[in-house]
């Protein structure tokens, strides 16, 4: 099946910072990459959709300004927490299809980023 | 926002015995799939039943699919310690390459 990499797996910043999640399509080209956020023993929420060489699509509630995603090639997005806060601190997840599923077929999901802001 | 609706939020049987979660929706659908989350852990496709299916299998797994009733099912059979996760039901909109809606999922520990 399609893999999808994401990195870092964990980090831990200060409030404040900055902290870049890289989201890679390793052997399929995505057009198209979704990033998720999960807060503990809860559902995966999704934040915004990220479309190669255009902006991305946020979701309603979720700060653009805050949350910048970058998809500069087919294989990688970016999404950045700036100026984190511990209320940042959450699961980020990524993911895409591959185009052997369809535009309406499974995702394949990333490991995810656990990020902590102290 | 959320679309599909697990129940129960969590579930612990013996290993062996069989284990049923359900999940609800609210919209029309394309397709309806269901993932599973080992703790910390990215996302697993497991199986996709499309809107004119009623009924599908896969090894262990099957699943069932009711549009009137805007409702699914996943039934595990003869359950292992190693499907202690948790297993999250998904919905899309009906075209295009849209994101999934997941619903709050169902945390299932099998004891050995």
């Amino acid at each position: 099946g399609a893999v999808v990499s994401q990195h870092p797996s964990w980090v831990i910043c200060k409030s404040g910072t900055s902290v870049k999640i890289e989201c890679r399509s390793l052997d399929f080209q995505a057009t198209t990459m979704f990033w998720y956020r999960q807060f503990p023993k809860q559902s995966l929420m999704l934040m915004a959709t990220s479309n190669e060489g255009s902006k991305a699509t946020y979701e309603q509630g979720v700060e653009k300004d805050k949350f910048l995603i970058n998809h500069a090639s087919l294989t990688l997005s970016t999404l950045t927490v700036t100026s984190a806060h511990p209320e940042d601190s959450s699961f980020y997840i990524c993911s895409a299809r591959s185009p052997g599923t369809g535009v309406t077929g499974e995702l394949f999901f990333g490991e995810g980023s656990r990020l902590t802001v102290l | 926002s959320q679309q599909g609706e697990e129940d129960p939020q969590a579930l612990s049987i013996q290993e062996g015995e069989n284990a049923t979660m359900n999940c609800s929706y609210k919209t029309s659908i394309n397709n309806l799939q269901w993932y599973r989350q080992n703790s910390g852990r990215g996302l697993v496709h497991l199986i996709l039943i499309r809107s004119n299916e009623r009924e599908k299998h896969s090894g262990r797994l099957r699943v069932t699919l009711d549009t009137s009733k805007k409702s699914s099912s996943l039934l595990i059979t003869a359950s292992r310690a190693a499907d202690t996760a948790s297993y999250f039901c998904a919905t899309g909109r009906n075209s295009g390459n849209t994101p999934l809606v997941f619903g709050k999922g169902t945390r299932l520990s099998v004891i050995a």
